[in-house]
């Protein structure tokens, strides 16, 4: 057990809809990292928040947006959805900004399906 | 082109064989590099991480990076059906700052008994 918690373990819902993934840190850990994760994809990654500010951009479409609340806990915001959008989607913590020796601590997935 | 060239198998072998799998890539700002375990239905979880070019041995796992050929392997010894799961290659560059890792498809292993 990482120490990373993700709420919904999965989620079906329809083309269209908006849904809100929910991740909680390890203890102690400042950052957040979202990743999509498809099978043709692999492991993507969408956006990181350090101490409640947004540290670092990757591969995140306009229709997905996230925060980091002041006890640190993370949301990811799907809006707009449309098939492809189905995936597991991670959410991983560490310690400190992002450094070279910062480890990235992956919760247990949501597994979203979009009908 | 990808950045991070990993072929997805799968992969099976019988227990007790040595299992070699490899990662390729293409931007030479890649600094550090890691191999995460992946069992199924769970998250990725950390193995080895290495920086420089050369072996890294940790029990029966063994990372190797080639720089100059920009290749990196990561080598299992008298392989177990627990080492069954899909195995991802990560590297780790800084773009303004901010550390960007790139992850590969992984490959999918499976022990035999």
């Amino acid at each position: 057990d990482s120490g990373v918690t993700q709420t919904p373990k999965h989620l079906i819902t329809a083309t269209g809809q908006r849904v809100t993934l929910r991740c909680s840190p390890r203890s102690g850990d400042l950052s957040v990292y979202w990743y999509q994760q498809s099978l043709d994809q692999g492991l993507q990654f969408l956006i990181q928040y350090y101490n409640g500010e947004e540290r670092a951009k990757g591969n995140i479409l306009e229709r997905f947006s996230a925060q980091q609340f002041p006890d640190l806990h993370s949301e990811l915001n799907l809006s707009s959805l449309e098939l492809g959008d189905s995936a597991l989607y991670f959410c991983a913590s560490s310690a400190g900004g992002g450094g070279n020796t910062d480890t990235q601590y992956f919760g247990p997935g949501t597994r979203l399906t979009v009908l | 082109q990808k950045e991070v060239e990993q072929d997805p198998g799968p992969l099976s072998v019988p227990e007790g064989a040595i299992v070699s799998l490899n990662c390729t890539y293409s931007n030479s700002a890649f600094q550090y590099f890691m191999w995460y375990r992946q069992y199924s239905r769970k998250g990725p979880e950390l193995l080895m991480y290495t920086y420089s070019s050369g072996n890294k041995e940790d029990g029966r796992f063994t990372a190797q990076v080639d720089k100059s050929s920009k290749y990196i392997s990561l080598f299992i010894r008298d392989s177990q059906p627990s080492d069954s799961a899909t195995y991802l290659c990560a590297m780790r560059t800084r773009t303004g700052g901010y550390q960007k890792v790139t992850f590969g498809i992984g490959t999918k292993l499976q022990v035999i008994p």
